[in-house]
């Protein structure tokens, strides 16, 4: 029952370090997703993966890169972390939309806690 | 895309129904509500959605009004664990999820 799962839990870096979030999912969805959560606001995507060997991006994908490795595992990479880059990362899954207007529920990780100094 | 509407808190008394309103009055004729709620600490957990018929599952009920501008979700017995805060969310035209800054919702004993 493992879900969808973030490696690590928390993490500081110094400003110009480079870093990558890990996320892999166990219920064989299609979808993935990278999401930040800044204090005291909702959640915003960075990027997200409809399917194998597809990336998009998001509402805020600048300063990231993304990297979907197989069906389980969507990895995000911070090259040259900035203190704005503090903030709670989540992961997501979902198995692949229909169409006709809804889109299957997404599985969160319980998050990344990353600080930049 | 539409843009959800959510008081920034609620109170409940535990074991009281909690009734959490959403206002979606630019909602497209095809788009669902989507609810999820965020534990403290923890990544957010999909609860329910549903397009215009009210839906039950065993979590939460969730009323949308006939001229699906507004919705309701209500957890009928609320216990210590439902204090979470509460997104009433829909899919963009790209098909992703938007989140506000939802419902802060503390129960009480």
């Amino acid at each position: 029952n493992a879900g969808v799962t973030q490696t690590p839990k928390f993490q500081v870096l110094k400003t110009g370090q480079s870093m990558t979030l890990q996320c892999a999912q166990d219920m064989n969805h299609n979808s993935m997703y990278w999401y930040r959560q800044d204090p005291g606001m909702g959640l915003r995507l960075i990027y997200y993966s409809a399917s194998e060997g597809t990336t998009d991006k998001g509402e805020v994908p600048n300063g990231y890169n993304v990297s979907r490795l197989n069906k389980r595992e969507f990895s995000l990479r911070l090259e040259s972390a900035a203190p704005s880059q503090t903030s709670v990362y989540f992961c997501a899954s979902s198995e692949m939309g229909s169409g006709a207007g809804v889109s299957p529920p997404q599985h969160f990780g319980d998050g990344t806690r990353l600080s930049i100094l | 895309d539409a843009k959800t509407t959510q008081p920034t808190s609620m109170d409940c008394a535990e074991g009281r129904a909690a009734n959490l309103p959403c206002n979606h009055s630019t909602i497209s004729g095809n788009e669902y509500v989507y609810w999820y709620r965020q534990i403290h600490s923890q990544g957010p957990q999909y609860i329910i959605h549903g397009l215009k018929n009210n839906e039950t599952n065993e979590m939460a009920s969730l009323i949308i009004t006939e001229d699906r501008k507004s919705s309701t979700l209500i957890l009928p017995h609320a216990t210590l664990r439902d204090t979470a805060v509460y997104y009433c969310t829909t899919y963009n035209q790209g098909g992703k999820l938007i989140f506000g800054q939802g419902t802060e919702l503390s129960v009480k004993p």
